[in-house]
């Protein structure tokens, strides 16, 4: 089975101070991990992906994050906050064999000037 | 390229009606999903689908019932609305399972 925990629901930075969402996962095989965001009323977009190559993933608008077996842990970070990273944000796991998604409750962002 | 679209994009139902939510993708992906989000909860999936004539129950599928003719379309049902049937409903699809998902837009339902 698999199972993603977001560990904190809210997060507020200030503009321009580094951000780190945090998120643990549970899988029974070798995991591809996802970190999507959605702005307020709109879809779910994807800002990266780790699949079993690099473990240093970059993604867009400056975000990056690391997975790290041994902490079962794919926390996403951000130099530098911009007031448009206001948004939640969704730890996703897929593990091999499965065709589906399981998604963490999300991390809402708060970002002030 | 559209990409994933839903209608409608907002419905109001009374209590035990019944509605079809649309969603298509032009991108020939075989992987088609529907989720329902609630406040605080992250996305559950309602149903999936990994090609044409082929679907399956997700997390929690009671209430609804899904689909798949084609390889573009995926329709989800709802039958009998209730208002724990209250949400925000999105779509998705993929071209594999380790591949990114590609969302719809959502549908905002509620059922009073």
């Amino acid at each position: 089975a698999q199972s993603v925990t977001q560990l904190d629901s809210h997060v507020s930075v200030s503009e321009g101070t580094p951000v780190l969402l945090r998120c643990n996962y549970s899988s029974s095989y070798s995991p591809s991990l996802f970190w999507y965001v959605q702005h307020p009323n709109k879809g779910l977009q994807l800002l990266l992906k780790y699949t079993s190559a690099a473990t240093l993933v970059k993604g867009i608008n400056g975000f990056e994050a690391e997975f790290k077996k041994s902490e079962t842990s794919f926390h996403l970070t951000k130099p530098s906050a911009h007031m448009s990273d206001a948004a939640e944000y969704f730890c996703v796991v897929s593990d091999r064999g499965y065709s589906t998604l399981t998604f963490g409750k999300g991390t809402m962002l708060l970002v002030s000037p | 390229n559209a990409g994933v679209t839903q209608t409608p994009k907002f419905r109001i139902l009374k209590i035990g009606q019944s509605m079809t939510l649309q969603c298509a993708q032009d991108m020939n992906h075989n992987y088609m999903y529907w989720y329902r989000q609630d406040p605080g909860m992250g996305l559950k999936l309602i149903y999936y689908s990994v090609g044409a004539g082929i679907t399956d129950k997700g997390e929690v599928p009671n209430g609804y019932n899904v689909s798949r003719s084609t390889t573009e379309d995926f329709p989800l049902r709802l039958e009998l609305a209730a208002p724990s049937q209250t949400s925000v409903y999105f779509c998705a699809s993929t071209e594999g399972t380790f591949y990114e998902q590609y969302f719809g837009p959502g549908t905002r339902l509620t059922v009073t």
